[in-house]
């Protein structure tokens, strides 16, 4: 099972550029997050999809955006990279509901914007 | 407001002791508690969960809840080196839906 993917793992940005983050997970898990972590942390929550079609916002959704067209993926895209992006990205899924915070994680997307 | 609050640390106690974790929170409403262990350069996996008041015991691990203090810890026995990591407490909270809000994470540090 490969449960959360996410590519890239490493990418560096020059300020202003846009990428996307891609996330696909195999369980068909209804919940998906985006959170962001910077160096000693915790994790704070971007933006999360509790099922095809609908997207909602957390802590720290500026500069970002997400679709969920399907319920395998939830790509989160970085509109005009600023340095206050640099940071480390993990996507995790869940099935939902009163189990929504037994997330599964993929391995990270480390950003740097330069 | 939405919050989850950890002593950063470093927790450090010997091999062979009890760790001891603690986390506190902001909304009363929260129904369900995690806490995760994460290792240097990898991504949080889920130890234990727990949804009702008082002791929740798997192997070394206890989780302890209590919602009126809106209190959770967690316990490690007869810790290990390999125990050493930064634990995250996690506890979900309404953003519209009740979503996982994670604390700042606690580093523990087990010496031989």
């Amino acid at each position: 099972n490969a449960g959360v993917t996410q590519t890239p793992k490493f990418r560096i940005l020059k300020i202003g550029q846009s990428m996307t983050l891609q996330c696909t997970q195999d369980m068909n898990h209804n919940y998906m997050y985006w959170y962001r972590q910077d160096p000693g942390m915790g994790l704070k929550l971007i933006y999360y999809s509790v099922g095809a079609g609908i997207t909602d916002k957390g802590e720290v959704p500026n500069g970002y955006n997400v679709s969920r067209s399907t319920t395998e993926d939830f790509p989160l895209r970085l509109e005009l990279a600023a340095p206050s992006q640099t940071s480390v990205y993990f996507c995790a899924s869940s099935y939902g509901t009163s189990t929504a915070g037994e997330l599964f994680f993929g391995e990270g997307s480390r950003l740097t914007v330069l | 407001q939405k919050e989850v609050e950890q002593n950063s640390g470093p927790l450090s106690v010997p091999e062979g002791a009890i760790a001891s974790l603690n986390c506190t929170y902001s909304d009363r409403g929260s129904q369900s508690f995690f806490w995760y262990r994460q290792y240097s350069g990898k991504s949080p996996e889920l130890i234990m969960s727990i949804y009702s008041n008082g002791d929740k015991e798997d192997g070394r691990f206890t989780a302890q809840l209590n919602k009126a203090s809106q209190y959770v810890s967690l316990l490690i026995r007869d810790s290990q080196p390999s125990d050493s990591a930064t634990y995250l407490c996690a506890v979900n909270m309404r953003w519209g839906s009740y979503i996982p809000t994670f604390g700042r994470g606690t580093s523990l540090i087990v010496h031989p």
